[in-house]
């Protein structure tokens, strides 16, 4: 079936660190693609989404680009902030129809030290 | 605007017992949806309604229900509650078309004793 596979947590960084959060998906067709971001103690936000091969999201400084031929979309940041600190999860809607069915990864814990 | 509203925000019930929780959207969406949230089956898709109707569903057993009624409010309830189920359970809006953003509420979390 399908999935979704994050590089595991947690990813500690000094603030000003480039930041990469690898993600992979299996499923067939062409799904749609998300980052969601999660505060603690709050619900998940949409970071960035891309929808077809080749598309890039971008958004805060983040930036994640659909790779069809290696099924990755991976998360980047040139210089992150301490406020970045959060949980990442990466998502894919696998048809236009299934409307709010996600499948969302594990989850990578970053935390941002000054 | 206001957000994805759900209530309440924490729960404490006992196993046997059952449980309902609401979800508000925001105003204009017709599409509610529920995922369940745990630290180790991570977040997990129950059901989504759109205007009144269930339109897609996850692999939950028959004692996680749901419904939505006519100004999108619904609400999840789940029967005969077990351990396995303390959980944070959010809901999501949006407007319904297959390429709308979910917003997400903050989310009820559940404790069962």
């Amino acid at each position: 079936g399908d999935s979704v596979t994050q590089m595991e947590g947690p990813v500690t960084l000094s603030e000003e660190a480039f930041l990469t959060i690898n993600c992979t998906y299996t499923a067939t067709g062409y799904p749609s693609l998300f980052w969601y971001v999660q505060y603690p103690g709050e619900g998940l936000q949409l970071l960035l989404k891309a929808t077809k091969a080749d598309d890039k999201g971008s958004n805060k400084g983040f930036e994640a680009t659909y790779r069809k031929e290696t099924t990755s979309f991976h998360l980047e940041k040139g210089s992150v902030q301490v406020s970045d600190s959060a949980v990442y999860f990466c998502a894919l809607r696998r048809t236009y129809n299934q409307g709010g069915k996600l499948i969302f990864g594990q989850g990578t814990e970053l935390s941002v030290k000054p | 605007k206001a957000g994805v509203t759900q209530t309440p925000r924490y729960l404490i019930k006992t196993r046997g017992q059952q449980v309902t929780l609401s979800c508000s959207p925001i105003s204009g969406h017709r599409s509610v949806s529920w995922y369940q949230q745990t630290p180790g089956q991570g977040l997990q898709f129950l059901f989504e309604y759109f205007s009144e109707t269930q339109r897609n569903k996850g692999n939950f057993p028959g004692r996680f229900s749901g419904r939505q009624f006519s100004n999108s409010r619904s609400e999840m309830n789940v029967s005969t509650l077990e351990l396995g189920d303390s959980a944070l359970y959010l809901c999501a809006s949006s407007l319904g078309g297959g390429d709308s953003p979910l917003h997400f509420g903050n989310g009820t979390r559940l404790t069962v004793t």
